[in-house]
């Protein structure tokens, strides 16, 4: 059974980083495409990143220079390391995994909350 | 990157069918059968009920169909069950290794 889950929310100041983790089970991180989409409080869906297989990154311009993506082979995880955090990155942060050959995502984790406030 | 647009709202009862629009550009659903849909109840993760304009993951019923013309993408629901209210909302690639999801949209149930 295909699993995601996010984990590393929680209440950090402005300015303050924080990383973000997805452990994955049931796929390889590795082989696959993956990617951070986040939404903010009763907000709809905005897509942050991607990492592909073969190890190239992109990202939204909002956190191009702040965010980074990365995943650690040997623990089958994601990770989004967020740093110089403002008010406006307030929001639940989901991994997902994306079809190879579309810019469907396919399966996402449950999700977790950052909230940026002094 | 802009997000595409859906209307805030759509609604039916049930049995009926609704449709929702995505309007977006040249640049993005225009530009690519890329289009896709997904599904989100209220505190819970978003699920994938159209890809590729208008292909079915398995598992999700044929009630749900999708279609595109020019800009503007489009999902309909069929024979609306209790169940599929929901937010509902779209997804394009926009280039650059670059994807934007539209606006939103609340479908109720009457």
């Amino acid at each position: 059974e295909v699993q995601l889950v996010e984990t590393g929310g929680g209440l950090i100041q402005p300015g303050g980083s924080l990383r973000l983790s997805c452990a994955a089970s049931g796929f390889t991180v590795s082989s696959s495409y993956m990617s951070w989409v986040r939404q903010a409080p009763g907000k709809g869906l905005e897509w942050v990143s991607v990492l592909y297989s073969g190890g190239n990154t992109y990202y939204a311009d909002s956190v191009k220079g702040r965010f980074t993506i990365s995943r650690d082979n040997s623990k089958n995880t994601l990770y989004l390391q967020m740093n110089s955090l403002r008010a406006e990155d307030t929001a639940v942060y989901y991994c997902a995994r994306r079809y190879s050959s579309s810019w469907a995502h396919q399966w996402w984790g449950q999700g977790t909350l950052v909230t940026v406030s002094s | 990157q802009s997000a595409l647009t859906q209307p805030p709202s759509a609604s039916g009862s049930p049995g009926q069918s609704v449709t929702i629009s995505c309007t977006g550009t040249s640049s993005d659903i225009g530009g690519y059968n890329y289009v896709s849909w997904y599904q989100q109840h209220p505190g819970k993760a978003p699920k994938l009920m159209i890809y590729e304009v208008s292909k079915r993951p398995s598992g999700v019923p044929d009630r749900f169909s999708g279609s595109k013309s020019g800009n503007t993408a489009s999902l309909t629901v069929s024979g609306l069950q209790a169940e599929d209210e929901a937010d509902y909302y779209c997804s394009s690639y926009a280039g650059s290794n670059n994807c934007v999801f539209g606006t939103g949209t609340k479908v109720t149930v009457l």
